[in-house]
């Protein structure tokens, strides 16, 4: 079965410092990958995705991940942080060429300080 | 921005109860979701919807829970008579027909069971 570990539950960094939040999956096939944000009080917002092509995946403000096969890995990176990126973070997987659901992490909770 | 909207944004029920969570897809899309976080935990699938039939479902989805859209609108999750274990926050989930594009997800329902 399909399934995603993000290692971090709560990650707390001063602003401009940069961030890594691991994800590792567990799928024998082609995947489909998928960062999601959750800003407080918002709903999941997707901030980028990986299906095909160039492994290092630029997102929205200024987020990007690196899909890594053999470490079955899809870790998100920012520079340099803001404030405004406090929010959980979760990463998902879904099963390649399937129009299925998605399989989540636990999330990671990111707390910025000003 | 079309988004998927969600009613009620709080629910209360008491243990034993019937209880409807509305979604409103974003109107071209063709597939639909339900995925449920309990607190502290994963988002967690349930069911996917497609061509007015239910395409896969999650071990959670058993007969207490049921799908419908019941007109070309709205995407219903009804629970048949709710546990203490079904507090949770839900969230539906839309997508267009091709495979490449993501889900986008409504802001969710806090479910209460008391």
């Amino acid at each position: 079965a399909q399934s995603v570990s993000q290692h971090n539950h709560h990650v707390i960094l001063s602003e401009a410092a940069s961030l890594e939040l691991g994800c590792n999956y567990s799928y024998g096939g082609t995947v489909n990958l998928f960062w999601y944000v959750q800003y407080p009080g918002q709903h999941l917002q997707l901030l980028l995705k990986y299906f095909s092509g160039d492994p290092l995946v630029k997102g929205i403000k200024g987020f990007e991940a690196e899909f890594i096969k053999s470490k079955f890995s899809f870790n998100l990176r920012k520079p340099s942080v803001q404030w405004s990126d406090t929010a959980e973070y979760f990463c998902a997987v879904r099963g390649g060429g399937s129009q299925g659901n998605l399989i989540f992490g636990k999330g990671t909770k990111l707390s910025v300080k000003p | 921005e079309p988004e998927v909207t969600q009613t009620p944004s709080h629910q209360v029920t008491q243990m034993g109860q019937e209880v409807i969570l509305r979604c409103v897809p974003i109107s071209n899309h063709l597939y639909f979701y339900w995925y449920r976080q309990i607190l502290g935990q994963k988002v967690e699938f349930l069911v996917s919807f497609y061509n007015n039939e239910i395409s896969e479902k999650s071990e959670i989805f058993d007969d207490q829970f049921s799908v419908e859209r019941p007109d070309g609108s709205n995407f219903t999750l009804k629970i048949r008579s709710t546990k203490l274990e079904d507090s949770a926050m839900y969230f539906c989930a839309s997508k267009e027909e091709r495979s490449y594009n993501e889900q986008f997800f409504g802001p969710g329902t806090r479910l209460t069971v008391l």
